[in-house]
C-alpha cells in the first residue's frame, strides 16, 4: 500500500513553544487530512486540505497542502499541555476510496 | 449532525473464541465505511472498507472478515481469534472523498 512518511516520530517541547511536523508521500494526493488522537480514543479531524498551496488554520493550528501535492505540514503555535497526543496525517489520491495514514508524531508538552 | 458508534468499548476474549464488533453511523446516508486496526497507539492499518450494502473490500489477508448488512452498519468478525488480533479497532466513515471521521474505538485483548 501507499506509504506516508511522517516526521518527526516524537517531540518533547516546552509549553509555549511552536511545533512543526510534516508528511510526505511518493504519490500525488488530492486531499490531505490532519488528525489528533488522545490515548484510548479515536482520531479527531483537525484540518482538511483540498488544493495545492492551500493554507488553513484552526485556532493555533495551521496546515498547508504542499505545492507538489506530495507533502503537507502542520504547525502548532504556542503549545499548551492539552496539545499532548499523537498527530496523524492522512491523504487520499484521485482514485479509490482509501485514505492512507502516516505513522504518527507523538507530541509531549512539558509545563 | 452525524455520529458514529462502536461497541463494545473494551473486550477481553480467549484465543480461539469468535469475535463480533459493531459500528453504526447516524445522520448520513450511503456512507463509505472503514475498519482499521491500530497496534500500540501508532500506525493505522486499513482492514476493510465498504462503499455500499454487501460490498466489502479486504486490504489485508487474515482471519478477520467484515459485513455490511445495512446501509449504516458495519460489522467486524472472526471465527477464531489469535493472540495477534489484539489491538485497538477503529471504525470510520466518509461521504465524500474529502474527509473521514472516526468512531471511539474498541480495545480488544486476546488472552
Amino acid at each position: 500500500g501507499q506509504q506516508l512518511n511522517q516526521s518527526p516520530q516524537s517531540m518533547f517541547i516546552q509549553e509555549g513553544e511552536d511545533v512543526s511536523m510534516n508528511c510526505t508521500s511518493s504519490s500525488i494526493f488530492n486531499t490531505w487530512l490532519w488528525y489528533k488522537q488522545d490515548p484510548g480514543e479515536g482520531p479527531v479531524l483537525l484540518i482538511a486540505l483540498y488544493k495545492a498551496g492551500e493554507l488553513t488554520s484552526n485556532g493555533r493550528l495551521t496546515a498547508q497542502f504542499g505545492i507538489t501535492r506530495k507533502d503537507s505540514f502542520l504547525n502548532i503555535s504556542a503549545s499548551i499541555p492539552s496539545d499532548v497526543g499523537i498527530y496523524f496525517c492522512a491523504g487520499q489520491m484521485n482514485t479509490g476510496n482509501q485514505f492512507y495514514f502516516g505513522t504518527g508524531t507523538s507530541l509531549t508538552v512539558i509545563p | 449532525s452525524q455520529t458514529i458508534h462502536q461497541w463494545p468499548a473494551t473486550l477481553v476474549q480467549p484465543v480461539g473464541s469468535p469475535l463480533s464488533l459493531e459500528c453504526t453511523v447516524e445522520g448520513t446516508s450511503n456512507p463509505n465505511l472503514y475498519w482499521y486496526r491500530q497496534a500500540a497507539g501508532r500506525g493505522l492499518q486499513l482492514l476493510f472498507y465498504s462503499v455500499g450494502i454487501g460490498q466489502i473490500s479486504s486490504e489485508v489477508p487474515q482471519n478477520l472478515s467484515a459485513s455490511r448488512p445495512q446501509d449504516r452498519q458495519f460489522i467486524l468478525s472472526s471465527k477464531k481469534l489469535l493472540l495477534s488480533d489484539s489491538g485497538f479497532y477503529l471504525c470510520a466513515w466518509s461521504v465524500t472523498q474529502e474527509t473521514q471521521y472516526f468512531g471511539p474505538g474498541t480495545r480488544l485483548l486476546v488472552l
